[in-house]
C-alpha cells in the first residue's frame, strides 16, 4: 500500500486556477469513487474540500471541485484566493476497509 | 457539534508503548455507521494513515504497522483508545483523530492533533 503521488508543489496568481493531480492504482483510486481531498494551514488539522471524488461538503467554496479519470484524481481551486494557500491531500479507499494518503501538494499563491 | 480532541504522553522512550486517547462529543460511538479513525503525520512530512475502529467494533488498520497497533472503544466514555508498540524516533509525529459518518465516508472532522516525540 503505497502512498498516493502528488506534485509536490503547485503555484498560482490570485484569480487563476489551479489543479492538483492525485494518482494511484488499480487497488485504489482506479476503482473506487472514494476519493476525499484535505486541506492543511500551517499547524492546523486537515480540513475535508471534496469527498466521493467530487461532492463539496456544506461550507466550502464552490471555487474547489474534484474530478477522476482512471487512475488519477484532481483538485481543482478556481479563482484562486491567498488563503488557498496551504497544504493538499488526498486519500482513497484501498480495500478492504483500509485507506491511504497522498504524498502533499504545497499550493502556494504567488 | 462533533469535536474531537487527542490525548497522550508528548515524549516516550524507544520500545516503550504509546497509547492515546481520542475523547469526542456530538456522536455516539454505538450509532450503526459510525467510526473513528487514527492519522498521523511526522513532522514536515504527508499525512498516514492508522488505524479504524467502528461502531460494531469492526478493526481496520493499515497493513504496514498492523503488527504494532490496537484500537480499541469506550462507548459510554466517548472514547477511543490507540496503542502503538515498539516505538521508533521513526514514530515521531502528530497523531490526529478523525470521526467518519460511515465505511465509505470521509474523515469528518479532525482533531486538534497531539505530537509525540520519541526520544531516548
Amino acid at each position: 500500500q503505497s502512498a498516493l503521488t502528488q506534485p509536490a508543489s503547485v503555484s498560482g496568481s490570485p484569480g487563476q486556477s489551479i489543479t492538483i493531480s492525485c494518482t494511484g492504482t488499480s487497488t485504489d483510486v482506479g476503482i473506487y469513487n472514494l476519493v476525499s481531498w484535505y486541506q492543511q494551514h500551517p499547524g492546523k488539522a486537515p480540513k475535508l474540500m471534496i469527498y466521493e471524488v467530487s461532492k463539496r461538503p456544506s461550507g466550502v467554496s464552490n471555487r474547489f471541485s474534484g474530478s477522476k479519470s482512471g487512475y488519477t484524481a484532481s483538485l481543482t481551486i478556481s479563482g484562486l484566493q491567498a488563503e488557498d494557500e496551504a497544504d493538499y491531500y488526498c486519500c482513497s479507499y484501498a480495500g478492504s476497509i483500509t485507506y491511504v494518503f497522498g504524498t502533499g501538494t504545497k499550493v502556494t499563491v504567488l | 457539534q462533533i469535536t474531537l480532541k487527542e490525548s497522550g504522553p508528548t515524549l516516550v522512550k524507544p520500545t516503550q508503548t504509546l497509547t492515546l486517547t481520542c475523547t469526542f462529543s456530538g456522536f455516539s460511538l454505538s450509532t450503526s455507521g459510525v467510526g473513528v479513525g487514527w492519522i498521523r503525520q511526522p513532522p514536515g512530512k504527508a499525512l498516514e494513515w492508522l488505524a479504524l475502529i467502528y461502531w460494531d467494533d469492526d478493526k481496520r488498520y493499515s497493513p504496514s504497522l498492523e503488527s504494532r497497533l490496537t484500537i480499541t472503544k469506550d462507548t459510554s466514555k466517548n472514547q477511543v483508545v490507540l496503542t502503538m508498540t515498539n516505538m521508533d524516533p521513526v514514530d515521531t509525529a502528530t497523531y490526529f483523530c478523525a470521526h467518519r459518518r460511515d465505511r465509505g465516508g470521509p474523515f469528518d472532522p479532525w482533531g486538534q492533533g497531539t505530537l509525540v516525540t520519541v526520544s531516548s
